[in-house]
């Protein structure tokens, strides 16, 4: 079946630092993905719509220049949280569209920022 | 604008009791209904979908929902319930035509000896 690795799954970095996470889909092309964060005990609220190609969608109110979003390849989609605070700190999942196939998620990274 | 509520933010059951998950949601035009499944500290699989046709659509591991467009629910059930499917559950809608995907609050699925 259709994966998407994300990496890391886990990081801890210092306060003013950036965080660079991996969005693979493995075994089929996405030009769409996309990016979610994920309180405790809260539901996944999408913070942006990466396309392949162009520039990523952002939804209102997540800063743009704090979540720098690049999907240079059909396979491959980065978040980097610049300038990282302790409320960045959070569960971070990003999802690939398969078009009528629906969505396949990877497995989360969960940021800790110190 | 579209929006999704899961009315149990907890649901506690006895292994082999019958289990259903509230969805609601509200839309204005016709919409995809998923429900995903989240083990601790994972990302989220899918358990079923409702895309057209049927509206009882079913999963592999004995899950099912039923897609009331009348209610606008999409509630999901189990007939009876293992320890393995403790975890969180999101229901979540796309309105068609469109790729984003908007989540309930989830439902934290207990599942007791």
């Amino acid at each position: 079946g259709a994966v998407v690795s994300q990496h890391p799954s886990r990081v801890i970095c210092k306060s003013g630092t950036s965080v660079k996470i991996e969005c693979r889909s493995l075994d089929f092309q996405a030009t769409t993905m996309f990016w979610y964060r994920q309180f405790p005990k809260q539901s996944l609220m999408l913070m942006a719509t990466s396309n392949e190609g162009s520039k990523a969608t952002y939804e209102q109110g997540v800063e743009k220049d704090k979540f720098l979003i690049n999907h240079a390849s059909l396979t491959l989609s980065t978040l980097t949280v610049t300038s990282a605070h302790p409320e960045d700190s959070s569960f971070y999942i990003c999802s690939a569209s398969r078009g009528s196939y629906g969505y396949t998620f990877g497995s989360g990274t969960r940021l800790t920022v110190v | 604008a579209q929006s999704v509520t899961q009315l149990d933010s907890q649901v506690p059951v006895f292994e082999e009791a019958p289990v259903e998950l509230r969805c609601n949601y509200s839309s204005s035009v016709s919409v995809y209904l998923f429900w995903y499944v989240q083990y601790p500290n994972q990302g989220l699989q899918l358990l079923l979908k409702y895309l057209s046709g049927s509206t009882l659509v079913e999963s592999i591991n004995g899950f099912e929902a039923e897609f009331n467009k009348s209610q606008t629910s999409f509630h999901l059930r189990k007939p009876s319930v293992h320890i393995s499917d403790t975890a969180e559950y999101f229901c979540a809608v796309s309105e068609g035509g469109s790729e984003k995907l908007v989540f309930g609050k989830g439902t934290k699925l207990t599942v007791n000896p």
